[in-house]
């Protein structure tokens, strides 16, 4: 238990559906990101907000559409997804962006495994 | 194009092997983190180096970050079927949030 929880854990939609991902996490973190992860491939940051505000969108996709409510919220929002978009969807959570010397530790919620038909 | 390669892709051993992995980069980063990531789960920390030759022992695990902060590996000793995971690498640079991943090493251990 890493203190990020994510919802649904698994999901299949079909291209001209709608849904959200939900995150949330319970440590009182300012900074939460969502991350795809592809077989073989590296984790793609997809966004990241500190304290509510986006800071990065890294050149994703419109049919993506993240949402940051709160600090201890975020969701992601899908419509008309394509099949390429199917992975395991990632939210992490860290204290704060660590835009300093070092890393922050970021924690990490299991994921929504996500299949588009 | 990766900025951090990881090598190999897949091993599969027997209980009680010992194994390395490495992470390598042409670029230098700030500081190196090793996450362990199990089936259904998300990436999990297990260690930052932020001092080239930097070397960090967890147990079993020994860490170590290059001279010139390029690179570090991962040596597992008498590896256990508990070590089976995915091993992420991933660098950070100064004054900058992103951090990078690799693509991992996907690892089996059989008992």
């Amino acid at each position: 238990e890493t203190g990020v929880t994510q919802t649904p854990r698994h999901l299949v939609m079909g291209m001209t559906n709608k849904k959200s991902l939900k995150c949330e996490q319970h440590l009182g973190h300012n900074a939460m990101y969502w991350y795809k992860q592809s077989a073989k491939k590296p984790l793609e940051l997809m966004f990241v907000y500190s304290l509510e505000e986006r800071v990065e969108n890294n050149s994703v996709p419109s049919r993506f559409s993240p949402e940051c409510p709160n600090s201890s919220h975020l969701f992601l929002h899908l419509h008309t997804l394509q099949p390429e978009d199917s992975a395991l969807y990632l939210c992490a959570s860290s204290q704060d962006l660590g835009a300093g010397a070092f890393q922050e530790t970021q924690y990490f919620g299991p994921g929504t495994r996500l299949l588009v038909l | 194009t990766q900025l951090l390669e990881q090598s190999p892709q897949f091993l599969s051993i027997q209980e009680g092997e010992n194994l390395t992995v490495y992470c390598n980069s042409s670029s230098v980063f700030s500081s190196l983190q090793w996450y362990r990531q199990e089936p259904g789960e998300g990436p999990v920390l297990l260690v930052t180096v932020v001092t080239g030759g930097e070397v960090k022992k967890l147990k079993r695990l020994t860490f170590q970050f290059g001279d010139a902060r390029k690179d570090s590996s991962l040596h597992i000793t008498a590896a256990q079927p508990g070590d089976t995971g995915l091993y992420l690498c991933a660098g950070g640079r100064a004054g900058g949030f992103k951090t990078i991943f690799g693509a991992g090493t996907r690892l089996f251990v059989k008992a």
